[in-house]
Parts: C-alpha cells; sequence; structure tokens
C-alpha cells in the first residue's frame, strides 16, 4: 500500500509570500492530521480531519494558517502570509480509525527567509 | 509548557547491549503513550504503544513499560542494533485509546555503536 505522500518535499520562500503544502493521505484513511515541528523542538498538532470535517483544530497557530480537505481526501495547509517563525517540518499523518497508531508523510520542510 | 518531556536530547548505547529511552509526563489525563522512531528526512514510523490500563507492552525486541504513580514511561530496545539508530518520539493522548491529537516530547537521538 502506498505511504503518507507530501508535496513539496522542500519550499523556500520570502517572508509575505503563500505557499501551499499538499499531503495525501492512504487511501482509505479518513483520519488526516497536520502537525509541524519547529527547528530542536516537539511535534506539535495542528489540526485533524475526520473526512472533509475539521474535527479539532485547536492547534493551527492563528488565521494566517487555512488547511483544506475537500472530497474527504487529500489536504491542503495554505500559509499566507507566511512569517519567519513559520519555518519548520510539516507532517502530515492518517489512520484508518481513531484508535490506530498514526502513519506519517516524510513532511514538508518550510524555510522563510 | 511542555507536557510530554524527554529530558536526555541524546544517548550512545553499545550494540548488542540494552538502550533505555525515558519519558515523563505531566498531564494526568494521558491514558494512551506511544513510541514513535524517526530517521532524517522522514517522518515518524510507530513502533510500539501502551495504554494506561497497562504497565508493560513488549513487541519482540522493544518494550515499553509504564509506571502511572511517575508520569513516567520507558522504552527498552534489547539486543540494540545498528538499524536502531535514529531519533526517538515520546507521544501521549488523552482520547480514551485513540491517537487523536498527540501530544510528543522533544525527541532522544540514539546511536548504536559498533
Amino acid at each position: 500500500e502506498a505511504g503518507v505522500t507530501q508535496f513539496p518535499s522542500h519550499s523556500v520562500i520570502e517572508k509575505g509570500q503563500t505557499v501551499t503544502l499538499r499531503c495525501d493521505p492512504i487511501s482509505g484513511h479518513d483520519n488526516l492530521y497536520w502537525y509541524r515541528r519547529v527547528m530542536g523542538k516537539e511535534i506539535k498538532f495542528l489540526l485533524h480531519f475526520v473526512k472533509e470535517s475539521k474535527q479539532d483544530e485547536s492547534g493551527m497557530p492563528n488565521n494566517r494558517f487555512l488547511a483544506e480537505r475537500t472530497g474527504g481526501t487529500y489536504s491542503t495547509l495554505k500559509v499566507q502570509p507566511a512569517e519567519l517563525e513559520d519555518s519548520g517540518v510539516y507532517f502530515c499523518a492518517s489512520s484508518q480509525v481513531i484508535t490506530s497508531p498514526l502513519h506519517f508523510g516524510n513532511g514538508t520542510r518550510l524555510t522563510v527567509t | 509548557d511542555q507536557q510530554v518531556k524527554q529530558n536526555s536530547p541524546s544517548l550512545s548505547v553499545q550494540e548488542g547491549r540494552i538502550s533505555i529511552l525515558n519519558c515523563d509526563y505531566t498531564n494526568s489525563m494521558f491514558d494512551y503513550f506511544l513510541w514513535y522512531k524517526k530517521y532524517p528526512a522522514e517522518g515518524p514510523t510507530f513502533l510500539i504503544s501502551i495504554s494506561s490500563i497497562k504497565d508493560k507492552n513488549e513487541d519482540g525486541r522493544f518494550t515499553v513499560f509504564l509506571n502511572k504513580s511517575a508520569k513516567h514511561l520507558s522504552l527498552h530496545i534489547v539486543p540494540s542494533q545498528p538499524g536502531d539508530s535514529a531519533v526517538y518520539f515520546c507521544a501521549a493522548s488523552d482520547s480514551g485509546g485513540g491517537a487523536d491529537g498527540l501530544t510528543f516530547g522533544k525527541g532522544t537521538h540514539l546511536i548504536i555503536q559498533p
């Protein structure tokens, strides 16, 4: 089975620009999560989709971040406008049911200069 | 305020010996704990988990111990192998056995020396 895929693997943008990250979960996984790891720190939860609905978005830092999952398949995470502190690795994860361990993608490394 | 703490940023162990990775938590509502392993440029990979109703879970070379009164868990790897060199993240959940909205520690970089 194909794993969780994320695109792009790296993105370097200037402060004030917009970036959109994409995540394709494992087929059939209703639960999709976004996490972020800022340099040297813990991996932090951003939000959780169940199909196309946002189940929990308590970890979203501010309204510059917008996540969508139209049709309950792939998801996008848009940062607009990007700030320096948004730099980090953004991980997507999915699970078939909420009690299953998460399968993570390889992450998108975002650098804001 | 960190709710899951891994106080050792790195740990070096000789091949064949036991590796013990520690994790402390502060939130008494956590009831499900997981360990993830991460290689460079890859996402975390699930390793082993334990529910708060247990104090030990074993899977091959990997054993997780949970001490609820001390709010402490540990991962034992025995015998340690070169392929075990990676960053290990402890994670916790308060969703009744689910993996919803995990809280992670900062990770411990395990280095297995030949």
